[in-house]
């Protein structure tokens, strides 16, 4: 069974640019969340997708946003871009039971790795 | 606002000693602890955690949960050196996991 994908898996810009980051979950999974990872503030939840409605969203400006889509695959985007958004971004699946009880495992893609110049 | 401390934040031994990583949590609508293991790439699962006193075993690795103090432990056996890596703590509630900074662990041989 393949694992969680994330396209591109590297990525510079410049500040002031946008950027949309892609990831397809495991076959049958239809929650997906993505964290951002950088050294100083470790990971860091941004939002959680379930059957395209977003369930949670972190403390993140406005200018991060995401969708999915109804075969489950899920995009972020990060607008007008800045310094500080140079990070590792992160994507999990798991099997997103609905009814709130959040028991589950979920298993992370490589990331996207994204330069901000 | 929810929080997830881990210590230590880094540990070195030696190859064959045993450690023990901790995680507390405070956190609402608590509904499972998991523990990771990162090595320059993508955490990979170790445990899930739902209920108290519970210990969940893998080889030499070892896991519990405290629910009534709210804190975990993991512990590692006869370490290797193929151990080295960031170990991760998280805590599942309303959707999300909220992860500790996780605990550096070098092992020498």
């Amino acid at each position: 069974k393949a694992g969680v994908t994330q396209t591109p898996r590297y990525l510079i810009k410049t500040r002031g640019q946008q950027v949309t980051l892609s990831c397809s979950p495991i076959s049958g999974h239809r929650s997906v969340s993505w964290y951002q990872q950088t050294p100083g503030q470790g990971l860091q939840f941004l939002f959680e997708y379930f059957s395209e409605t977003q369930r949670n969203k972190g403390n993140f400006p406005g200018r991060f946003s995401g969708r999915q889509f109804s075969n489950s695959r899920s995009e972020m985007n990060v607008s007008t871009l800045e310094l500080g958004d140079s990070a590792l971004y992160l994507c999990a699946s798991s099997w997103g039971l609905a009814g709130g009880s959040y028991q589950e495992t979920q298993y992370f893609g490589p990331g996207t790795r994204l330069l901000v110049l | 606002e929810d929080k997830v401390v881990q210590s230590p934040l880094s540990l070195v031994v030696h190859e064959g000693d045993t450690v023990t990583l901790n995680c507390s949590y405070e956190v609402t609508n608590f509904r499972s602890l998991l523990w990771y293991k990162q090595e320059k790439k993508a955490p990979t699962f170790l445990f899930m955690l739902t209920s108290s006193g519970i210990e969940k075993k893998s080889g030499r690795l070892s896991s519990i949960l405290d629910k009534k103090e709210l804190f975990s432990i993991l512990n590692i056996t006869a370490t290797q050196t193929g151990d080295s890596a960031v170990y991760l703590c998280a805590v599942g509630s309303n959707y999300k996991l909220t992860f500790g900074k996780g605990t550096l662990l070098t092992v020498n041989p």
